[in-house]
């Protein structure tokens, strides 16, 4: 079964600091993926990366950065968090573009920035 | 602009068939995805539609018509644990797996 874990579930964080979301696959898939996920907004794209040192943006990457230094790894980095970055991030990964082959998500993180 | 619309509420009963339906515009087409969200958890893949047709899956069926920009989730002999978000997914380029994803369907099945 393919594996993605988030280091965390739930996080707070003040405005101003810097965070870091972190995911990691167990199954050597090529993409990976962050989204955010807000009601009535429903899943968008944040970044994704299709190799190792590569990314491309998404549809809303503004005030956010990414890190892909190994495979199995995927940063999101939130340079100074604002409230407005208050969401539900999900990462997900898939193992080549194109087909069948579906994203794999991991369980999220619900990030509170007060 | 990528645009993809899905009912936002839908109510059923235990044992019953729903029908959730959505529609997409999008600048490329290739190949719908539908995912099933439990409330608080990751979404999770229940079918891939790229042909005109219908594709089953137990009690799970998905219709894709291209010409019409439309797909459909059938879910038959519906389940308490049906009850959940519902999210039909485009891929618009070949040569990428980037998604664009609908805003879901809240699916509540009522005993």
């Amino acid at each position: 079964d393919v594996k993605v874990t988030q280091s965390s579930r739930y996080l707070v964080k003040r405005t101003g600091e810097k965070v870091f979301l972190e995911c990691v696959q167990d199954m050597d898939h090529e993409n990976m993926f962050w989204y955010r996920q807000d009601p009535g907004l429903g899943l968008r794209l944040i970044y994704f990366s299709y190799d190792v040192k590569m990314k491309e943006k998404g549809d809303i990457p503004e005030g956010y950065s990414v890190s892909r230094e190994k495979k199995e790894r995927f940063s999101l980095i939130l340079e100074s968090a604002s409230t407005n970055q208050t969401s539900m991030y999900l990462c997900a990964s898939s193992f080549v573009a194109g087909g069948a082959d579906t994203q794999y998500f991991g369980p999220g993180t619900r990030l509170t920035v007060l | 602009g990528q645009n993809i619309d899905q009912p936002t509420e839908m109510t059923a009963t235990e044992g019953a068939i729903v029908q959730i339906n959505c529609t997409y515009q999008t600048s490329g087409f290739n190949g719908l995805f539908w995912y099933q969200q439990h409330a608080g958890e990751a979404p999770t893949f229940l079918s891939y539609n790229v042909l005109d047709g219908l594709e089953e899956k137990g009690r799970f069926s998905s219709f894709l018509s291209r010409s019409k920009g439309y797909s459909y989730l059938l879910l038959k002999e519906l389940q308490m644990k049906d009850s959940a978000s519902y999210l039909c997914a485009v891929r618009v380029l070949y040569n990428t797996d980037k998604l664009i994803f609908g805003t879901g369907t809240r699916l509540q099945v009522f005993p």
